[in-house]
């Protein structure tokens, strides 16, 4: 089966800190990605899909490099509410549609 | 919001009974994902049905772990007989399966502890 690496972290940030997360993954036939974010105790949510290049969202930003086959994830102006788990996904390829989760990386922000 | 809908969100069991975990998808999703979560594991891909049929559950042990779609509304995840082994967060999800792109609602999970 196709592998999605992440960094398990924890990362632990100032608020108003800047973080990136990296996620590699094998199967270069991928064409699209996600971020999904998961609180603690609590089931996984969508926060980004990239397609193309990339994707900016507030301040959220997601920047696909597929020569190296990487995701990354950036923060910006961290807030407390942003300490949650993120994961990384990618589609397992084909037109069957399964997802491969990585195992996500924790943040944590603090005061 | 539509969402996905899971029963029971908790249940502890003695080794060796028979668990039934239910999933009720979002109406019009014609993909269901089974999906396990423990701490050392991350989340690891049970089984999935694209139009109610088994597409991949090659993750499920399949001495012990069934999974069905008797309708379009309705998927589930049995156990027989259940192990500690077992005991985690079974999520269900639901999407639209496009080729490609399949964005995935999950539901609350149902937190499985067996004794």
């Amino acid at each position: 089966r196709k592998e999605v690496e992440q960094d398990p972290g924890p990362f632990n940030v100032p608020e108003g800190a800047t973080v990136a997360f990296n996620c590699t993954y094998s199967n270069s036939a991928s064409q699209s990605f996600f971020w999904y974010r998961q609180d603690c105790r609590k089931e996984p949510k969508l926060l980004m899909s990239v397609y193309s290049s990339g994707n900016e969202d507030g301040r959220f930003t997601a920047q696909l490099n597929r020569a190296s086959q990487y995701i990354s994830l950036l923060i910006r102006d961290s807030k407390l509410s942003d300490s949650a788990t993120y994961l990384c996904v990618v589609p397992e390829g084909g037109s069957q549609g399964n997802l491969i989760f990585g195992k996500g990386t924790k943040l944590s922000v603090k005061p | 919001d539509a969402r996905v809908t899971q029963t029971p969100r908790h249940k502890v069991t003695e080794m060796g009974q028979e668990v039934t975990m239910r999933c009720q998808p979002i109406l019009g999703h014609n993909t269901v994902f089974w999906y396990r979560q423990t701490m050392m594991q991350g989340l690891e891909l049970l089984a999935y049905f694209r139009n109610r049929a088994p597409l991949d559950d090659s993750g499920m042990p399949k001495d012990r772990f069934s999974a069905e779609m008797p309708d379009a509304t309705l998927a589930t995840l049995k156990i027989q007989p259940s192990e500690p082994r077992d005991s985690a967060v079974y999520f269900c999800a639901s999407g639209l399966g496009l080729s490609g792109a399949n964005v995935l609602t999950f539901g609350a999970g149902s937190r499985l502890t067996v004794l």
